[in-house]
């Protein structure tokens, strides 16, 4: 198992600019969710998803979009990057919610410039 | 909703000497509670979990932690520090609603000195 996979690794953008972040995981997890990582603040938590096809908001969700096609997978967009939102992002998924932890992957590191 | 309170950002330690790392959580059911480590330029891992079973709970490496109802605690120990302990830790909270389940606190920053 690969578990949680995240692409790319590093990221730079210009203002303006849009792109997609790719997460995957194999585990057939039901729910997947995004963070992102600002130092002092925890993870906050920007979308998530309960299954193929159903995805909501989280705390941080502004500039950001997300859609669920599969089980195995859960894209992040940023529409038109600022320089807010530079920080560490990451994928999870879990088998359901409550009592049950999630996985993580590695993490992308955006900056935005 | 549910929120959590790491009580210190950073917490220096010398090698072999006893770890505390505390964490208040605030849930409106019955919560689960988790222990996340992340080690610098690392993704998170997880260190244990409490979902109601022993309020004593073991983890890896050495760790355990102690859910306390009547605290609304949840502190995370470990009896003799190792360098490679050195990370941040993370605690969350986690309950059976729908929705915007698994909230993280802050984070504490462990450091050990030799």
């Amino acid at each position: 198992n690969a578990g949680v996979t995240q692409t790319p690794k590093f990221q730079v953008l210009k203002t303006g600019q849009s792109m997609t972040l790719q997460c995957a995981q194999d585990m057939n997890h039901e729910y997947m969710s995004w963070y992102r990582q600002d130092p002092g603040m925890g993870l906050r938590l920007i979308h998530y998803s309960v299954g193929a096809g159903i995805t909501d908001q989280g705390e941080v969700p502004n500039g950001y979009n997300v859609s669920r096609s599969t089980t195995e997978d859960f894209p992040l967009r940023l529409l038109s990057a600022a320089p807010s939102q530079t920080s560490v992002y990451f994928c999870a998924s879990s088998y359901s919610l409550g009592i049950y932890e999630q996985y993580f992957g590695p993490g992308t590191r955006l900056t935005v410039t | 909703a549910q929120s959590v309170t790491q009580l210190d950002s950073h917490v220096s330690v010398s090698e072999g000497t006893p770890v505390l790392l505390r964490c208040n959580y605030s849930s409106s059911y019955s919560p689960s509670l988790f222990w996340y480590v992340q080690h610098p330029n690392k993704g998170l891992q997880l260190l244990l979990k409490y979902t109601s079973a022993a309020t004593l709970v073991k983890g890896i490496n050495g760790f355990e932690a102690e859910f306390k109802k009547s605290e609304t605690s949840f502190h995370l120990t470990k009896p003799s520090a190792h360098m490679s302990d050195a990370a941040e830790y993370f605690c969350v909270v986690s309950d059976t609603s729908y929705g915007q389940n698994f909230v993280f606190g802050p984070g504490t920053r462990l450091s050990v000195l030799p």
